[in-house]
């Protein structure tokens, strides 16, 4: 069955670093990769999409990189602040709309 | 706030009872997507709409949950005889698309539902 794995310890980084997440996945093949952050309490909010074609992805402080080859994703925080602790989600479809979530990797940023 | 609400926010029952969740969408949003989380999980797909028609279902959604989006636009998610492993976040989402897959799906707050 399809498997996603994101670190499920959290990452404890200072203020001014770059977070690096990992998002992993086996048996499955996405055409959409999909990064969220979930604050506690909330619903996920959608950071950045990458396609299965495309290598990386920029967005502000954030960049996202898509390996099909290895089945990996990495997603960069730059420069990061105490505001942008919190839990990052990846998410993967096939051209659906069925997403396919991972655990969830949570970020603490010290300053 | 993205603009998808959920009501109530949090509910509290006793096993056995029969609960009811309420999603309004982005309003000009056809998509609707309801979705589970449990703690230290990330969110699973239960089912979705296009409009007033369910178009997929999850093999997590038991005969005890039932989906409708009777007039295209707000959603409800009953769960019957609550047992307590169906204590979760229970989230809704919309988003606009025509094709296979939709536009970004933007999520709603959660209703958290708590079985005694």
């Amino acid at each position: 069955s399809q498997k996603i794995e994101q670190n499920s310890e959290a990452l404890n980084i200072q203020e001014g670093k770059t977070a690096t997440l990992t998002c992993n996945y086996t048996n499955y093949s996405p055409a959409y990769l999909q990064w969220y952050r979930q604050d506690p309490g909330r619903g996920p909010v959608f950071l950045l999409l990458i396609r299965e074609n495309e290598k990386e992805k920029r967005k502000e402080r954030l960049k996202v990189t898509f390996d099909t080859t290895l089945k990996q994703s990495l997603f960069h925080i730059t420069a990061s602040q105490p505001a942008d602790s919190a839990t990052y989600l990846c998410a993967l479809d096939r051209d659906t709309d069925k997403l396919i979530f991972g655990t969830g990797t949570r970020l603490q940023v010290f300053p | 706030d993205t603009g998808v609400s959920q009501d109530p926010r949090h509910k509290i029952t006793k096993r056995g009872q029969n609960v009811t969740f309420r999603c309004d969408p982005i309003s000009e949003h056809n998509r609707l997507y309801w979705y589970r989380q449990t703690l230290g999980q990330g969110p699973e797909f239960l089912t979705y709409f296009q409009n007033e028609a369910q178009l997929e279902k999850s093999r997590l959604l038991s005969d005890r949950f039932s989906a409708e989006r009777p007039k295209g636009s707000f959603s409800t998610l009953e769960i019957q005889r609550t047992e307590q492993g169906d204590s979760a976040m229970y989230l809704c989402a919309s988003s606009l698309g025509t094709g296979p897959r939709a536009d970004t799906q933007y999520f709603g707050p959660g209703t958290r539902l708590t079985v005694l």
